[in-house]
């Protein structure tokens, strides 16, 4: 079965800072990736999705996040954190060639200090 | 500007209670889900439906049921209500899977149940 791990149940950076966000999946199939944002009492909104095309996707509000084969990964980046950032984010797998079903991670929760 | 409604913000309930969370979407998706989302667990997938009247279980289903008699509405039922069922629950939609094209979820704003 497919699944997804985020690293780091929070994150915390000082404002201005880089974003490390953490997600790795396991399948021998490189699936298709997501990352979405949960702001406070709000539901859940795409970020950016990767579909095998290429593997620097650019997303929403300065996000990016690279997909490496080699290391299952598909990490959240944001060059300079802004306070607005500061949400629940999300990373889930579709595996290709059947199921529809996303398989979410936990979630990482970003702090951004003043 | 397409949109996920969920019915209720926030509801209160006592144990053994039936509740109903309605959801509503105007973007013709074929896909619905209800999720259930606690914290340091991440989302749980409850239901889901791929056609009007379809339905399937998803990972955490005891002590739910759902209904789709309509292709915009997928309404989640708690029978009996308890209070490890005190949560918040996320509706969602996406279009039926077509490659890469589709994928996407949207969501509601979500309800948050407290039984008591």
């Amino acid at each position: 079965a497919q699944s997804v791990t985020q690293l780091g149940s929070h994150v915390s950076v000082s404002e201005g800072a880089l974003v490390l966000l953490r997600c790795n999946y396991s399948s021998s199939v490189p699936p298709y990736l997501f990352w979405y944002v949960q702001y406070p009492n709000q539901g859940l909104q795409l970020l950016l999705k990767y579909t095998s095309a290429a593997t620097l996707v650019k997303g929403i509000n300065g996000f990016e996040a690279e997909f490496k084969k080699s290391e299952t990964s598909f990490h959240l980046t944001k060059p300079s954190a802004h306070m607005s950032d500061a949400a629940e984010y999300f990373c889930a797998v579709i595996p290709k060639g059947g199921s529809y079903i996303p398989t979410f991670g936990r979630g990482t929760s970003l702090i951004v200090h003043p | 500007d397409v949109k996920v409604t969920q019915s209720s913000r926030y509801l209160v309930k006592r144990t053994g209670e039936k509740v109903f969370l309605e959801c509503v979407q105007d973007m013709d998706h074929e896909n619905m889900f209800w999720y259930r989302q606690d914290p340091g667990l991440g989302l749980r997938l409850i239901y889901f439906s791929y056609d009007v009247k379809m339905k399937e279980k998803g990972d955490i289903p005891e002590g739910y049921s759902v209904s789709r008699e309509k292709k915009e509405r997928f309404s989640l039922i708690l029978e009996s209500a308890s209070t490890n069922q005190t949560s918040m629950y996320l509706c969602a939609s996406s279009s039926r899977w077509e490659g890469a094209a589709t994928g996407e979820l949207f969501f509601g704003e979500g309800s948050r149940l407290t039984v008591l």
